[in-house]
């Protein structure tokens, strides 16, 4: 069974700009959350989709959003990128929300803004 | 929301020797906690998780402690080996895997002297 893969893997944007990032999940899994990783504040959960729906966020600015299609397949974006959002994105998907003991990450995107 | 503190940041230890990370959590409501191990470069994978209704869980040389009235919970590496060298990050979840996703602790890099 393939794993989680995430596309792009590297990204290089400047400020202002925006950026989608993707995510597959594992096959049959249908619950994708996402989650930011940088030195400083270490992983930070982003949001999280389950059957097309935005079911909790994190707490992150607006520019953050979201969305899942009806084959699981997840997608993020920030909008107006600031110096800051230069982190690691990853998502992690779950067969469903409550079976986070079966929950497995992405190789993530690595997003730098200049 | 919930908050939960790591420590060490940083410990090394000899190799064949145990290992100890600590976290701490403050939300009671709490009841999934989670280890990952990250190595460099990538990406985080679940390697032991318990539930607020066991004490303690083992699988081979990893164990985990939870104390649920003091709020805190332990990972514990006996017989540390060289490839055990990497940044474990703790989680907790309020809903036990539900829509809250996981709180992270800041992690704790964890280096094999040989």
């Amino acid at each position: 069974k393939a794993g989680v893969t995430q596309t792009p893997r590297y990204l290089i944007k400047t400020r202002g700009q925006q950026v989608t990032l993707s995510c597959s999940p594992i096959s049959g899994h249908r619950s994708v959350s996402w989650y930011q990783q940088t030195p400083g504040q270490g992983l930070q959960f982003l949001f999280e989709y389950f059957s097309e729906t935005q079911r909790n966020k994190g707490n992150f600015p607006g520019r953050f959003s979201g969305r899942q299609f009806s084959n699981s397949r997840s997608e993020m974006n920030v909008s107006t990128l600031e110096l800051g959002d230069s982190a690691l994105y990853l998502c992690a998907s779950s067969p469903v929300p409550q079976r986070l003991g079966e929950q497995f990450f992405g190789p993530g995107t690595r997003l730098t803004v200049l | 929301g919930e908050n939960v503190e790591q420590h060490p940041s940083t410990l090394s230890v000899q190799e064949g020797d145990s290992a100890v990370i600590k976290c701490t959590y403050s939300d009671s409501a709490s009841n999934y906690f989670p280890w990952y191990k990250q190595e460099l470069g990538k990406r985080p994978q679940l390697i032991i998780d318990i539930r607020s209704n066991v004490g303690e869980k083992k699988d081979q040389r990893i164990a985990v402690t939870l104390n649920k009235t003091a709020k805190h919970f332990s990972l514990h590496i006996t017989e540390t080996q060289p490839e055990d060298s990497a940044v474990y990050f703790c989680a907790a979840s309020p809903s036990g895997g539900g829509a809250d996703g996981l709180t992270f602790g800041k992690g704790t890099h964890l280096i094999i002297q040989p």
